[in-house]
């Protein structure tokens, strides 16, 4: 069973249009985090949540950002999508304590920008 | 900036035979290791994990290896299986989010 699931699997917007992509997770973990990963990349971390403290990465664009209103939901919100935008965004969930433990990832949201 | 025209590494074998992936981490601050299988369309999969105070770590086929000196790790496939191939990374925190390393692609040959 999917422990953590992102929807949609494939989503399409505008250039421009805001999008949401969404990610819940079942196994009350206490840490989620959104990667970004382009073709033949490793994936990028955006940003996290680390209970209810969010923690952003230098580099992360400011048109980026998320909402965590519960344990079990993630939200990426893209304010307006640019081509370089295109990619697969993963969320990744780890439970609390520290960092040096495995994170479970979802199947990713693969995103095309029209 | 983006790397346009990036190709993975790309490392092909008989089925059958064991299989050696390898990653060069930078940070000697690092002291957990993790390897990942990404299929294609799918998110990674945690293979084996491996922490600073141990240098090899056997799981079921697999086996990794961390030389702290050299700042290398690596991932053995043993008797390696069409279902292996895939993309695989290796990732490495000192008590931060996992850092990624770029990935080696493994294409098995039936």
């Amino acid at each position: 069973d999917a422990m953590v699931i992102q929807n949609p699997r494939y989503q399409v917007t505008q250039f421009g249009k805001p999008v949401t992509l969404s990610c819940s997770q079942t196994l009350n973990h206490n840490v989620m985090y959104w990667y970004q990963q382009k073709s033949s990349q490793a994936p990028k971390l955006l940003f996290h949540y680390y209970d209810k403290d969010f923690n952003n990465e230098a580099d992360t664009p400011d048109n980026f950002q998320s909402r965590r209103p519960n344990t079990s939901f993630c939200f990426l919100d893209i304010r307006s999508p640019g081509l370089g935008d295109a990619a697969m965004y993963l969320c990744a969930t780890s439970r609390a304590g520290h960092y040096n433990q495995p994170q479970h990832f979802g199947d990713g949201t693969r995103l095309s920008i029209l | 900036g983006e790397n346009v025209g990036l190709h993975l590494p790309t490392l092909s074998v008989q089925e059958g035979d064991n299989s050696i992936i390898n990653c060069a981490y930078s940070n000697s601050a690092s002291d957990y290791f993790i390897w990942y299988k990404q299929e294609s369309g799918k998110g990674p999969q945690f293979i084996i994990d491996i922490r600073s105070n141990m240098d090899k770590r056997q799981g079921q086929r697999v086996t990794v290896l961390l030389n702290k000196t050299v700042k290398h790790l690596s991932l053995q496939i043993a008797a390696t299986q069409p279902g292996d191939s895939a993309v695989y990374f290796c990732a490495e925190s000192g008590n931060t989010p996992l850092v990624f390393g770029k990935g080696t692609r493994l294409s098995v040959i039936a």
